[in-house]
């Protein structure tokens, strides 16, 4: 049972670049999340998913993009990197009230 | 706006004594309230909750209190122990529609030192 796990683990872009995140759960939860977190800031929602093929808008999802085409799996996408998007992204998935995180993606875009 | 505040960025406390972590919120309407501990390069992992229609809940040596008037939780962790040495972020859980979501502090930076 490997919980959440998250490739790449590191990455670095240069502006204008793009990639996807994946996020894989073998928990068999409904709803999976995407979040940043900055220094100074917490972390915050990107964009969550309450089941197989849907998904919201979190907190700050400009420049992202998201697709979950099987339950288990989260996609999290830049179409376009910005030095902004310089961050370190963890997934997240969970039932009720608790969420079980992944270990992060730290991401650099120069 | 932030909904969930953490207002100390870091704690010092010796090994054995009791840590207290503080957590403001504005948003009345949040049911439940979540602490996570965070090691560095790790995500973070649930460490405790509450209910809102709760004052505290006791988890072996940590314990979380509740106090709904003043928008306000605390987390105790006694004794505390190097091992707990961490950043601590306190979250709160809404809803829209059928989503769970959570609202995240900014964290507490815990060491305990020897």
């Amino acid at each position: 049972n490997a919980g959440v796990t998250q490739t790449p683990k590191f990455r670095v872009l240069k502006t204008g670049q793009s990639m996807t995140l994946l996020c894989a759960q073998d928990m068999n939860h409904e709803y999976m999340y995407w979040y940043r977190q900055d220094p100074g800031m917490g972390l915050r929602l990107i964009h969550y998913s309450v089941g197989e093929g849907t998904t919201a808008k979190g907190e700050v999802p400009d420049g992202y993009n998201v697709s979950r085409l099987k339950k288990q799996n989260f996609l999290l996408g830049l179409e376009s990197a910005a030095p902004s998007q310089t961050s370190v992204y963890f997934c997240a998935s969970g039932v009720g009230y608790e969420q079980y995180f992944g270990p992060g993606t730290r991401l650099t875009v120069t | 706006d932030q909904q969930v505040k953490q207002n100390s960025p870091s704690l010092s406390v010796q090994e054995g004594r009791i840590s207290i972590l503080n957590c403001d919120y504005t948003n009345s309407m949040f049911d439940y309230f979540l602490w996570y501990k965070k090691y560095p390069a790790e995500g973070p992992t649930f460490l405790i909750s509450i209910s809102s229609i709760k004052d505290k809940n006791e988890d072996g040596r940590f314990t979380v209190f509740l106090n709904k008037s003043a928008k306000h939780l605390s987390l105790h962790i006694v004794p505390s122990q190097p091992g707990d040495s961490a950043v601590y972020f306190c979250a709160a859980r809404g809803h829209t529609g059928t989503a769970s979501k959570l609202t995240f502090g900014t964290g507490t930076r815990l060491q305990v030192t020897l």
